[in-house]
């Protein structure tokens, strides 16, 4: 069954620090898609940064950056010089093979000054 | 450039009565997709509307059906409401192209009393 797991319900950081958001998955497909959302508490999902399963890079994308692990199936993202226009909810999806997102659960993240 | 819209932004609505909600893909597009996201959840896939035909559905009973017009707007019907049907429904466009690029709009939060 293809699933997407984060382990992380919640999580603090100090303002400035680096924060790593876990996410795994699980999938038969070769060919899927690695996606991370923010969820601000007005709801709306704003796009962060993609990882296409062929990829050979980590994605990057301003302070964002995908550790994509493709053995291990996981899809961590860094977040680096954490601000706290940060603080959300966070959700890694996976994309598969009939285009279809797969959500985690989401970490909320807390960034504090 | 719109980006993608959803109405209304909040629905409350008697167990029983039916809803329809509304989305206006962003400019561009022509594919929409629905997610019902409980609180506390992740988005769970609705289904996704292209050529005003439903091309895939995710694991929902008939009571939620939907319709894409000519000009690519899609609704999102659910009949014969429940409690459990209280959710925040989010709309997500994209090019049939580019498929994994879905651009989300801010979701209309339904309570279901």
């Amino acid at each position: 069954a293809q699933k997407i797991t984060q382990t992380q319900p919640g999580m603090f950081v100090q303002e400035k620090e680096a924060v790593t958001l876990d996410c795994t998955y699980d999938t038969s497909d070769p060919s899927y898609g690695l996606f991370w959302y923010k969820q601000p508490s007005s709801g709306e999902m704003i796009f962060l940064i993609y990882q296409g399963s062929y990829d050979q890079q980590n994605a990057t994308e301003g302070r964002y950056s995908l550790n994509f692990q493709k053995a291990r199936k996981s899809a961590n993202l860094v977040i680096s010089a954490s601000q706290l226009g940060d603080s959300a909810m966070y959700f890694c999806a996976m994309r598969n093979s009939n285009y279809q997102l797969i959500w985690g659960a989401g970490t909320k993240l807390i960034i504090k000054p | 450039d719109a980006g993608v819209t959803q109405s209304p932004t909040h629905l409350i609505k008697t167990r029983g009565q039916q809803v329809t909600l509304r989305c206006s893909p962003k400019s561009g597009h022509d594919t929409v997709s629905w997610y019902q996201q409980a609180l506390g959840q992740g988005p769970q896939f609705i289904f996704q509307y292209y050529e005003e035909e439903e091309r895939q559905r995710g694991n929902f009973p008939d009571r939620f059906s939907g319709h894409q017009f000519p000009n690519y707007s899609s609704e999102l019907n659910v009949n014969a409401l429940l409690l459990g049907d209280s959710a925040l429904y989010l709309c997500a466009s994209s090019s049939v192209i580019g498929l994994w690029e879905q651009y989300f709009g801010p979701g209309t939060r339904l309570t279901v009393t």
